[in-house]
């Protein structure tokens, strides 16, 4: 049963498009994050929920707009894409945000690729 | 601002020690992570030390921390062809919230 789950594993648009990718964890966790990794593996928070509220917002375009329905849940929707989108992004979920409650736990990844 | 920095590449034959390098900046961090990241994977907690601590093994891993000059390392003994893979060096960034600063991953190739 798998932890921390994203859908879709690959995702190829075109620019412009609007995309939404979803992510689940079962780990009963309080906080959920997104990372984007570029084509160098250089990898970068992008966001971060804690019980459905944001407390992390890095310097991200606002075409990126996340989601917490619940605190199972965090999807990241993508509105005009573009060429420099391409890239995996990656959820995690850690226990909290405190203490050694910040082990985090990440899922296999969204590959990307904007045409 | 927050940095951490790692060489890009390291190859090691089956059955030698891999020491792997991070520099770090933020002497804040409580705690200091290793993580690995297989080819089409995400990534996976390996190990991490305690800002208060030298030095943690953990089977065929030792970390060492060095404080003074923000300097933390990875030792792999008895490498596999199965560690092969990428490994990120982690701090957590002031402020809290489990902000991660990786660095940019060492890519650890194992040959017969």
């Amino acid at each position: 049963d798998t932890a921390v789950s994203q859908t879709p594993k690959y995702l190829v648009t075109q620019m412009g498009n609007d995309k939404s990718i979803k992510c689940e964890q079962n780990l009963g966790h309080d906080t959920m994050y997104w990372y984007k990794q570029d084509s160098k593996k250089f990898l970068k928070i992008m966001f971060s929920y804690n019980n459905k509220e944001l407390i992390i917002n890095e310097t991200v375009p606002n075409r990126f707009s996340p989601k917490s329905p619940d605190k199972a849940h965090l999807n990241l929707h993508i509105n005009s894409l573009e060429l420099g989108d391409s890239a995996v992004y990656f959820c995690a979920s850690s226990p909290g945000t405190g203490g050694l409650n910040t082990e985090a736990f990440f899922g296999q990844g969204t590959r990307l690729t904007v045409v | 601002g927050e940095d951490v920095e790692q060489s890009l590449f390291l190859s090691v034959r089956e059955g030698d020690s891999s020491v792997i390098n991070c520099t770090y900046t933020d002497s804040s961090s409580t705690y200091l992570y290793w993580y690995k990241q297989e080819p089409g994977a995400g990534l996976q907690l390996l190990t991490y030390i305690f800002s208060n601590m030298d030095m943690k093994q953990d089977q065929r891993l030792t970390v060492l921390l060095n404080k003074k000059d923000k300097h933390l390392s990875l030792r792999i003994a008895d490498t596999q062809t199965g560690d092969s893979a990428i490994y990120f060096c982690a701090e957590e960034a002031a402020g809290g919230y489990n902000k991660l600063i990786f660095g940019a991953g060492t890519r650890l190739a194992v040959h017969p």
